[in-house]
C-alpha cells in the first residue's frame, strides 16, 4: 500500500510569491489533516478534512493559505502572498474513518520563503 | 485549549542505557495519547500509542505508561541502539471520544542521541 505522499519536496520562493503544495493521502482514507512545523518547534495544526469538506480549519494562520480537497482524494494547500514567517516543513497526514486513531504522515513540504 | 509539554527537551544517553521521556498534557477528557518518531529528514511515524483505559502499553523496548491523575505519559526506551536516535513527538487530540479523527496537538519534540 503506497502511503501519504506530498509534492514538491522542497520549494523555495521569494517573499509575495505564491506556491502551491500537493498532498495525496493513502487511498481510502477519509481524513485528511495539514499541519507546519517551524524550525525547532512543535508540529502545529493546519486543517482537517473529512472527505471534501473542511471540518476544522481553526488552525490556518490567516486568509494567504488556503486548502482544498475537491472530490475528496487530494488536496492542495496555497500561500498566496507568501511571507518570511510561512517558511517550515509542511506535513500531509491522513487517516480512516472509525480507525484506531492513528494519523499516517507525509514525507512533509519544506518551504523556504526568502 | 489543549497544551501538551515534553521534558526534557534534548537528552543524550550511552547505547545500552534506558531513555525516559516526559510528556504532560491539559485537557482531562484526552483518552488517546500517541508517540511519534522522526529521524532526520524523515516523515514522522506513530511508534507506540496508548489509551486511557490502560496505564501501560510494550512493545519490545518501548513502552508508555499513562497516570491520567496527573495528566501525563512517558515514553521508556530500553536498550537504547544508535537508531533510535531522532525527534520523539508526543500528541494528544484535541477532543474526540475515540480520537480517530480529531486534529493532534503535539508537544515540541525531544531530540534524542545515542552515543555508541
Amino acid at each position: 500500500e503506497a502511503g501519504v505522499t506530498q509534492f514538491p519536496s522542497h520549494s523555495v520562493i521569494e517573499k509575495g510569491q505564491t506556491v502551491t503544495l500537493r498532498c495525496d493521502p493513502i487511498s481510502g482514507h477519509d481524513n485528511l489533516y495539514w499541519y507546519r512545523r517551524v524550525m525547532g518547534k512543535e508540529i502545529k495544526f493546519l486543517l482537517h478534512f473529512v472527505k471534501e469538506s473542511k471540518q476544522d480549519e481553526s488552525g490556518m494562520p490567516n486568509n494567504r493559505f488556503l486548502a482544498e480537497r475537491t472530490g475528496g482524494t487530494y488536496s492542495t494547500l496555497k500561500v498566496q502572498p507568501a511571507e518570511l514567517e510561512d517558511s517550515g516543513v509542511y506535513f500531509c497526514a491522513s487517516s480512516p474513518s472509525g480507525g484506531t486513531g492513528e494519523q499516517y504522515f507525509g514525507p512533509g513540504t519544506r518551504l523556504t520563503v526568502t | 485549549g489543549e497544551n501538551v509539554e515534553q521534558h526534557p527537551s534534548t537528552l543524550s544517553v550511552q547505547e545500552g542505557d534506558s531513555a525516559v521521556i516526559k510528556c504532560t498534557y491539559s485537557d482531562s477528557a484526552s483518552n488517546y495519547f500517541p508517540w511519534y518518531k522522526q529521524e532526520l529528514g524523515k516523515r514522522p511515524q506513530l511508534i507506540i500509542d496508548i489509551r486511557s483505559n490502560v496505564g501501560e502499553k510494550k512493545d519490545q523496548r518501548i513502552a508508555v505508561t499513562l497516570n491520567k491523575t496527573a495528566k501525563h505519559f512517558s515514553l521508556h526506551i530500553t536498550e537504547t541502539q544508535p537508531e533510535d536516535s531522532a525527534v520523539y513527538f508526543c500528541a494528544s487530540p484535541r477532543y474526540n471520544y475515540t480520537g480517530a479523527n480529531s486534529k493532534l496537538t503535539f508537544g515540541k519534540g525531544i531530540t534524542l542521541s545515542v552515543r555508541p
